[in-house]
């Protein structure tokens, strides 16, 4: 069985400061692995996948994550942090197994001031 | 070309009610899954459709339906509503089944249980 764990509900960072968000992930299969982001009332859009080619990941908007296998993790960072990226991002997992669903993280909320 | 679309946007209904839910994949898109998301929850997986046949199915109970059409369109049916099946409730659409493939998600329908 496949399982997301985001380590922080809420972060909260000034503006050009960078973004640590935290994934560790469980898989009996080797995972693929996205972070998505969902702004306020809004569907979820992809910011980035891994698919088992390069371990370091660059999506859109700045953002990039690393895929770690020895720590299960796919933490997602960006540089410096900008108003717009205040939204809430899911890290999703997505196993091989027959039938390929998404499993997905509870969300952490990334909150951005001024 | 237009991404996934999904109707109504929003929906009130009363416990017990009936209510189906539409949604349109991405042209060329031949799978379609279906995912709902409780206020302050990360999505959680329904039903996959894929070629017009049901290849998984997520712990949801009888009352929730799904069938996928021959222009690979579906809808989600859910039968006896209750207050806990307030939520909004997301399309998703991807070329196959395989795991690398990306899954596209509509802005979702909004289901308020009164």
């Amino acid at each position: 069985a496949q399982s997301v764990t985001q380590l922080d509900s809420h972060v909260s960072v000034s503006e050009g400061t960078p973004v640590l968000l935290r994934c560790n992930y469980s898989s009996s299969y080797s995972p693929s692995l996205f972070w998505y982001v969902q702004h306020p009332n809004k569907g979820l859009q992809l910011l980035l996948k891994y698919t088992s080619a390069a371990t370091l990941v660059k999506g859109i908007n700045g953002f990039e994550a690393e895929f770690k296998k020895s720590e299960t993790s796919f933490h997602l960072t960006k540089p410096s942090a900008h108003m717009s990226d205040a939204a809430e991002y899911f890290c999703v997992v997505k196993e091989d197994s027959g039938y390929s669903t998404l499993t997905f993280g509870k969300g952490t909320m990334l909150l951005v001031s001024p | 070309d237009a991404g996934v679309t999904q109707s109504p946007t929003h929906l009130i209904k009363t416990r017990g009610q009936q209510v189906t839910l539409r949604c349109s994949p991405i042209s060329g898109h031949k799978s379609v899954s279906w995912y709902q998301q409780v206020l302050g929850q990360g999505p959680q997986f329904i039903f996959q459709y894929y070629e017009k046949e049901e290849r998984g199915r997520g712990n949801f109970p009888d009352r929730f339906s799904a069938r996928q059409f021959p222009n690979y369109s579906s809808e989600l049916n859910v039968n006896a509503l209750l207050l806990g099946d307030s939520a909004l409730y997301l399309c998703a659409s991807s070329l196959s089944q395989r795991r690398q493939e990306t899954q596209y998600f509509g802005p979702g329908t909004r289901l308020l249980v009164l």
